[in-house]
């Protein structure tokens, strides 16, 4: 049983344009959402998070949405930049129950010139 | 440097042998995980530690053990390794809770 997915596998954009990574989840204990950014041969690396008590969270070019009633979040990258290619695990927590994460499956982030 | 440090990066392992993978921390971080990366299935939770000398089960425990005798170090044994075990292996670390994990490199093993 997935509790966290990321449908979209692949997605590709072109430089400077907005790049949107989605992500639902189904257990309504996640109180806590982050997105990791992973490139091949490395290990991966926290990008931004969200509290479940905030709907939307900026960081530079990276905003994280939270939509509770739907339990969706998403990523937007604007500008994309080539250097943003990578896959996008999204991760959820139950922050009662400890900080344990729970990955999605990820998703190839290509951005093309 | 601080951060994670994973050994060995990788491993070519013979079915039927014991293998620990090792994981050292020097942020002082409380808990520590495993978690293993296998395509189309994401990183899923091997074994967690919240606190030094207190260790528990994650998503996919079975064949697995961990212990953790001090705050740095969380070492994870494969005691009969099967070819089901071939993944990517990362150890991570957080702090209180609602702070983001940090990540080793990675242990690449091949279970033959």
């Amino acid at each position: 049983d997935q509790q966290v997915k990321q449908n979209s596998p692949s997605l590709s954009v072109q430089e400077g344009r907005i790049s949107i990574l989605n992500c639902d989840y189904t257990n309504s204990m996640f109180d806590y959402f982050l997105w990791y950014k992973k490139y091949p041969a490395e290990g991966p690396t926290f990008l931004i998070s969200i509290s479940s008590i905030k709907d939307k969270n900026e960081d530079g070019r990276f905003t994280v949405f939270l939509n509770k009633s739907a339990k969706h979040l998403s990523l937007h990258i604007v500008p994309s930049q080539p250097g943003d290619s990578a896959v996008y695990f999204c991760a959820a927590s139950d922050t009662g129950g400890g900080n344990k994460l729970t990955f999605g499956t990820g998703t190839q982030l290509k951005v093309e010139l | 440097i601080a951060g994670i440090t994973q050994a060995p990066t990788s491993q070519i392992l013979a079915a039927g042998r014991r293998m620990t993978l090792r994981c050292t921390q020097d942020m002082r971080h409380n808990a520590m995980y495993w978690y293993r990366q296998d395509l189309g299935l994401g990183l899923r939770l091997i074994h967690y530690s919240n606190t030094a000398g207190t260790t528990g089960k994650g998503e996919v425990p079975d064949g697995y053990s961990v212990s953790r005798a001090n705050t740095d170090d969380f070492p994870l044994t494969l005691a009969s390794a099967v070819p089901s075990q071939t993944s990517v292996y990362f150890c991570a670390s957080s702090t209180q809770v609602n702070t983001e994990a940090f990540f080793g490199q990675g242990t690449r093993l091949t279970v033959v």
